[in-house]
């Protein structure tokens, strides 16, 4: 009954390599989101996507696209992969347009390590 | 520039101490306020808060809204060892800003 899900865990891969990684909410909500955490613990926001339709988009490289096949959906997919793109990243849930008190619904994270 | 503010980034008291987190913002469309929990996995949450001066609480656990100030306060009494955590604020417009957390420690 996970409400957020992301798979890998964990993604060990090469420099130059390309990859994705996958999330899913079963919630019922509408808008999904990426967020790259560094080292120090500190999240950003890389995309929003709500019912499918891509709402925010912060400055992040090109090598970076999310996909969205359905608003139960939201892939994100990393070309050309780099030394710097090393860390966890969280794909999160909410319900924007009730405003209720649910908050974000965060996945358990991809630890992403690349060689 | 958005941004939200914690303070301190780190707190070490021993169990059973009371501790409050603070966390100022400054966004252009302000909408909420969030509070999460973060330990070794996903950030938790904890609360949202969209009303000035209504304090929510769970368990020992409970957060205010400032707006005035653009502030907020998590405070938890009687601290436990599985209160350590790392501690996040976020603001909430048309996207979430998050700030860098408080790392709080429970020493027992």
């Amino acid at each position: 009954d996970t409400a957020v899900s992301q798979t890998p865990k964990y993604l060990v891969t090469q420099m130059g390599n390309d990859k994705s990684i996958k999330c899913e909410q079963n919630l019922g909500h509408d808008t999904m989101y990426w967020y790259k955490q560094d080292s120090k613990k500190f999240l950003k926001i890389m995309f929003s996507y709500n019912n499918k339709e891509l709402i925010i988009n912060e400055t992040v490289p090109n090598r970076f696209s999310p996909k969205s096949p359905d608003k139960a959906h939201l892939n994100l997919h990393i070309n050309s992969l780099e030394l710097g793109d090393s860390a966890v990243y969280f794909c999160a849930s909410s319900q924007v347009s009730l405003g209720a008190d649910y908050g974000y619904t965060f996945g358990s994270g991809t630890r992403l390590t690349v060689v | 520039e958005d941004k939200v503010v914690q303070s301190p980034l780190s707190l070490v008291v021993h169990e059973g101490d009371t501790v409050t987190l603070n966390c100022s913002y400054e966004v252009t469309n302000f909408r909420s306020l969030l509070w999460y929990k973060q330990e070794k996995k996903a950030p938790t949450f904890l609360f949202m808060l969209t009303s000035s001066g209504i304090e929510k609480k769970s368990g020992r656990l409970s957060s205010i809204l400032d707006k005035k100030e653009l502030s907020s306060i998590l405070n938890i009494t009687a601290t436990q060892t599985g209160d350590s955590a790392i501690y996040l604020c976020a603001a909430l417009d048309d996207k979430i800003i998050f700030g860098k957390g408080t790392r709080l420690h429970i020493l027992p």
